[in-house]
């Protein structure tokens, strides 16, 4: 069946610096890939989408790259700050969202 | 305006029990969605619902089910409930149904199953 899965369980960054989860995706026919983020105790949130006729989209301080080739998604953080500490999901869909189990950020000061 | 608001906030119920949440989404947003999220599975999709009609439905058995009232709150339900049901339910809101439409969370219901 179709899978979705990250590629480290945990990421450490040094505060100021970028940075980069990754996730990979099995369905060839998802058309639509978003990443959310969730703080402790909270429900997940929205930070960026991207749509497979686009291989990169930016928002404030993240970009999204996407390779269809290799089918893999990639969020990045600029400047990574304390309050970006969470658990990131990955998403992917055709007609469902399909998430990854999630990467948790740590930011080491 | 109010985000999504879900009720309970805990539960606990036993085995073969069978448990209701609630979900109040965002007002004017008419479609919801309910998800499960368990540290070994992470989030999974259990259903969407737009102007009460089921659009979406991800591969849970029949235990669990859902409804959408006319004024767009939603309601999930988990029949003969079982220990491996422990998680935390997740309901999101969107304007409309279909992706691109951003789901906007509620903090979710823990449940218990003891």
């Amino acid at each position: 069946g179709e899978s979705v899965g990250l590629h480290l369980p945990t990421l450490s960054v040094q505060e100021g610096d970028n940075s980069i989860i990754n996730c990979a995706y099995s369905n060839s026919a998802s058309d639509y890939f978003i990443w959310y983020k969730q703080e402790s105790g909270k429900g997940p949130q929205f930070i960026i989408d991207i749509r497979s006729n686009m291989d990169k989209r930016q928002g404030q301080r993240v970009t999204v790259l996407l390779n269809k080739t290799v089918k893999h998604l990639s969020l990045q953080i600029a400047a990574t700050q304390p309050g970006d500490s969470a658990v990131y999901f990955c998403g992917t869909a055709r007609d469902k969202i399909i998430f990854g189990k999630g990467t948790r950020l740590h930011i080491l000061p | 305006k109010a985000g999504v608001t879900q009720t309970p906030r805990y539960l606990i119920k036993t085995r073969g029990q069978q448990v209701t949440l609630s979900c109040s989404p965002i007002s004017g947003h008419r479609s919801v969605s309910w998800y499960q999220q368990t540290p070994g599975q992470g989030l999974q999709f259990l259903f969407e619902y737009f102007s009460e009609t089921q659009r979406n439905k991800g591969n849970f058995p029949g235990r669990f089910s859902g409804r959408q009232f006319s004024n767009s709150r939603s309601e999930m339900n988990v029949s003969t409930l079982e220990l491996g049901d422990s998680a935390l339910y997740l309901c999101a809101s969107s304007l409309r149904t279909g992706l691109g439409n951003e789901q906007f969370f509620g903090p979710g219901t823990r449940l218990t199953v003891l």
